[in-house]
């Protein structure tokens, strides 16, 4: 299994540009879940799904929007870049004992 | 609303000596708790977990942690510490049990060897 692939690793945008990052998990998980990661804060929930056609907001869901046609993807658009959105983005399946795996991140700049 | 707080962002031990990392949470139910390790440049790695059952957990590379309830903490701790164990540590909690709203994670800890 290839666990939790994501796309692109590194990524430089201009403001006001758009973009999608790609998630794909292998396991058959239903729970899937995008973070982002900032210096000294920790990781912050962006948004989630528990199944394919099923999405919800996490903690910091402003400028993001999902979808979730199959269980394997749960792509990350970023309608229109902000330098705040400078951040390591994660995207995480859920087993079925609740653990979360994690793929190598992308690493997003916005100039 | 749930929080997560590790106390201290940066620790350092020497090589063979104890590991303790703090974490202390808030929460309303019966949270299911983790930690994570994260090594430069790479994802987040489940070291243990806590759900239901025996509230001491043993993870991978030799580290466990207990659940005290009376006390909110989850702390993380290793007899011996390895130079290989130098790393970022982030303490999570799934606050409503196995509920689909996320993890919330603390700020992290990075852990730091002294030869």
């Amino acid at each position: 299994n290839a666990g939790v692939t994501q796309t692109p690793k590194f990524q430089v945008l201009k403001t006001g540009q758009s973009m999608t990052l790609q998630c794909a998990q292998d396991m058959n998980h239903e729970y899937m879940s995008w973070y982002r990661q900032d210096p000294g804060m920790g990781l912050r929930l962006i948004h989630y799904s528990v199944g394919a056609g099923i999405t919800d907001q996490g903690e910091v869901p402003n400028g993001y929007n999902v979808s979730r046609s199959t269980t394997e993807d749960f792509p990350l658009r970023l309608l229109s870049a902000a330098p705040s959105q400078t951040s390591v983005y994660f995207c995480a399946s859920r087993g079925v004992r609740y653990e979360q795996y994690f793929g190598p991140g992308t690493r997003l700049t916005v100039t | 609303a749930q929080s997560v707080t590790q106390l201290g962002s940066h620790v350092s031990v020497s090589e063979g000596a104890l590991v303790l990392l703090r974490c202390n949470y808030s929460s309303s139910v019966p949270p299911y708790l983790f930690w994570y390790v994260q090594y430069p440049n790479q994802g987040l790695q489940l070291l243990l977990k806590y759900t239901t059952g025996a509230t001491l957990v043993k993870g991978i590379n030799g580290f466990e942690a207990e659940f005290k309830k009376s006390e909110t903490s989850f702390h993380l701790t290793k007899p011996s510490a390895h130079m290989s164990d130098a790393a970022e540590y982030f303490c999570a909690v799934n606050p409503s049990g196995g509920g689909a709203d996320g993890l919330t994670f603390g700020k992290g800890t990075h852990l730091i060897i002294q030869p």
